[in-house]
């Protein structure tokens, strides 16, 4: 069985851009978690997506988004770039959403850099 | 002060050593999980538990509800454990809190 997929693994943008990035998740798998980690943060819960409806968002601005397809694919989008916004994105995916404790496989994680 | 505390926050060892790295929190929580993050970002669950004991090979993952506190044992360290060790903590049934790591290197 494939593992969860991210794309791309490596981006460069500029201040002011926006970015969208893309997870696919293990096949099965209806949620999908994206996580942030930068060095001086570590890791921040992002939001989560089980069949196409947001279920629980972190503590970040308007400009991180994201949406969830039908077949479970996730792309999280970040409008408007900031320096601070460097990090690595991890998407996770599970069978059922978190509260329901079902274990939570990793992608690889897209490093964004931001110029 | 962190929700979740993490220590030590580095650790070095020898190849064969017993291995326990900590974690506390200090709020309710429905579940723990252990992470292992190898350098190049990929992140690998361990354990996930919310009561008891879990062993998983030289692994072995543990929780104290009462006391608020779980550790990692790594029995018969090898290199190839070298990798940051995360624990998570559930809490409010849907919130998830990152301790900050601890950075494992054991040496042949």
């Amino acid at each position: 069985k494939a593992g969860v997929t991210q794309t791309p693994r490596y981006l460069i943008k500029t201040r002011g851009q926006q970015v969208t990035l893309s997870c696919s998740p293990i096949s099965g798998h209806r949620s999908v978690s994206w996580y942030q980690q930068t060095p001086g943060q570590g890791l921040q819960f992002l939001f989560e997506y089980f069949s196409e409806t947001q279920r629980n968002k972190g503590n970040f601005p308007g400009r991180f988004s994201g949406r969830q397809f039908s077949n479970s694919r996730s792309e999280m989008n970040v409008s408007t770039l900031e320096l601070g916004d460097s990090a690595l994105y991890l998407c996770a995916s599970s069978l059922r959403p978190r509260e329901a404790f079902y274990e939570q496989y990793f992608g690889p994680g897209t490093r964004l850099t931001v110029t | 002060k962190n929700e979740v505390e993490q220590s030590p926050q580095n650790l070095t060892a020898q190849e064969g050593e017993f291995i326990t790295i900590n974690c506390s929190y200090s709020v309710g929580i429905s579940a723990l999980h252990w992470l292992q993050q190898h350098p190049g970002g990929g992140i690998v669950s361990l354990f996930m538990l919310s009561s008891g004991k879990k062993k998983h090979g030289r692994l072995i993952a543990t929780i104290n509800i009462q006391e608020k506190h779980s550790s990692l044992h790594i029995t018969a360290s090898h290199p190839r454990d070298s990798a940051v060790y995360i624990c998570a903590v559930l809490y409010n049934t849907d919130k998830l809190i990152f301790g900050t790591g601890t950075r494992l290197q054991v040496f042949p």
